[in-house]
């Protein structure tokens, strides 16, 4: 089955820096790939997915990447605030099966 | 996501009582989950089902019972409840990837704290 690792499992930022966040894959077949953003006592949200005809996505100051030889993508977020303070998840899918998520990396935005 | 919704939203209980959680949507989609989320770790499946006659036990299925009534309810029970069984437990719904236009992102409900005394 798949399996997905993160890193960092955590990451501090000054604000206005950028952060990046780090997932690999091992299922070669993979061919979708989400990213959640999880709030303190919230529900994990969908923030960008990239599928695996892309390169790269962008939505503002968030982007995704992604290198399928390498089996790896990662999400970027660029002119950090405060308020993406938060638990972000990678997953990994071939599609008609289920997400395997990463393990979670807590970004902390320091004022 | 209002279209995935569970209740209880906040449960206290005791050591060896039997509770059961509740997941409902009203996303149409065939396939429904059970994680369990623990303080600062990441999302741990219990169980899961791609329609309403399959039931397939996820990573950690020992304690737990599911129940699929129809494709917009799945149900998590916990026999007798245990302490370390004190989490967040998060229902979450998914289309079916493998077609032309379907994704297999999935979308979570509000979350149901559960502390076991």
């Amino acid at each position: 089955g798949e399996n997905v690792e993160q890193h960092p499992s955590t990451l501090s930022v000054q604000e206005g820096d950028s952060a990046v966040i780090k997932c690999t894959y091992s299922d070669s077949a993979s061919n979708y790939f989400p990213w959640y953003k999880q709030e303190l006592g919230k529900r994990p949200q969908l923030i960008i997915d990239i599928r695996s005809n892309v390169g790269e996505k962008k939505d503002q100051r968030i982007a995704v990447t992604l290198n399928k030889t390498a089996k790896h993508f990662s999400l970027h977020i660029t002119e950090t605030q405060p308020e993406d303070s938060a638990v972000y998840f990678c997953a990994a899918s071939n599609a008609g099966n289920m997400l395997t998520f990463g393990g979670g990396t807590r970004l902390m935005v320091k004022p | 996501d209002a279209d995935v919704t569970q209740t209880p939203r906040n449960r206290i209980t005791k050591t060896g009582k039997r509770i059961m959680l509740e997941c409902s949507q009203t996303k149409g989609h065939d396939r429904m989950y059970w994680y369990r989320q623990d303080p600062g770790l990441g999302l741990r499946l219990i169980y899961y089902s791609f329609d309403v006659k399959d039931i397939n036990k996820g990573e950690i299925s020992d304690g737990y019972s599911v129940s699929r009534q129809a494709q917009a309810k799945f149900s998590l029970s916990l026999e007798s409840a245990i302490p370390n069984q004190t989490a967040l437990y998060f229902c979450a719904t998914s289309d079916f990837g493998g077609g032309p236009s379907g994704t297999d992102t999935q979308y979570f409900g509000p979350g149901t704290r559960l502390t076991v005394l």
